[in-house]
């Protein structure tokens, strides 16, 4: 059962113009929404996170929109550059106090055009 | 210096064979994961592995076993390689489990990754 859905799986979008990559989890328990950036070849790396007790959270041109009602969050690229092109995945972790485990949606590969 | 770090990079053996991929981090973390991601780009939890406690993904085949000689080394040792294990490996670290807070109470928040072994069975 994939519990963070993640679309579109990709995205093409001109230098300049606003990336936008949606998110919906099912499981309540979620607590802490990150967002990792993954370049070819590499590892994922966080670039911004977000926790249900604000709405939104921006970092630069990266923006989390969140919407704990709809169990939705989003992340934002402004003024997309060829350097965002990469694969972005959503994740969800429970705060359970006791080990838990980041669930990965299914990625979205950002292409970004000049 | 690479804070985590994995080798080999990558790994071409055939079927049926016996093969480990070595983690180490030098963060100091006391949690370790191992992550698969398929051709497709889904990353899916494999192991969390937290001062000797050992939490596996019930869906993972008992082929694979990780072991942890020490808080810094999380190694993946893979039994009778099948076709279907060709992907790449993720080792990562966070200082513990992520979405946790410490005994301050700051929120554990970033796992970091290393950079894959892509393990190609033939």
């Amino acid at each position: 059962q994939q519990q963070v859905k993640q679309s579109p799986q990709s995205l093409i979008v001109q230098k300049g113009g606003i990336s936008i990559i949606n998110c919906a989890y099912e499981n309540t328990a979620f607590d802490y929404f990150p967002w990792y950036q993954q370049f070819p070849g590499k590892g994922p790396a966080l670039l911004i996170a977000i926790r249900p007790d604000v709405s939104e959270k921006k970092e630069g041109r990266f923006t989390i929109s969140f919407n704990k009602s709809a169990k939705q969050f989003s992340l934002h690229i402004m003024d997309s550059q060829p350097g965002d092109s990469a694969t972005y995945f959503c994740a969800a972790t429970p705060y359970t106090g006791t080990a838990s485990k980041l669930t990965f949606g299914t990625g979205t590969r950002l292409q970004v055009t000049l | 210096d690479t804070a985590v770090s994995q080798t080999p990079k990558y790994l071409v053996t055939q079927m049926g064979n016996d093969k480990s991929i070595k983690c180490e981090q030098n963060l100091g973390h006391d949690t370790m994961y191992w992550y698969k991601q398929d051709s497709k780009k889904f990353l899916k939890i494999m192991f969390s592995y937290n001062n000797k406690e050992l939490i596996i993904n019930e869906t993972v085949p008992n082929r694979f076993s990780p072991k942890s000689p020490d808080k810094a080394h999380l190694n993946l040792h893979i039994n009778s390689l099948e076709l279907g294990d060709s992907a790449v490996y993720f080792c990562a670290s966070s200082q513990s489990y992520v979405g946790t807070r410490d005994p301050r109470g700051v929120m554990n928040t970033e796992a970091f990754f290393g950079q894959g072994t892509r393990l190609t069975v033939v």
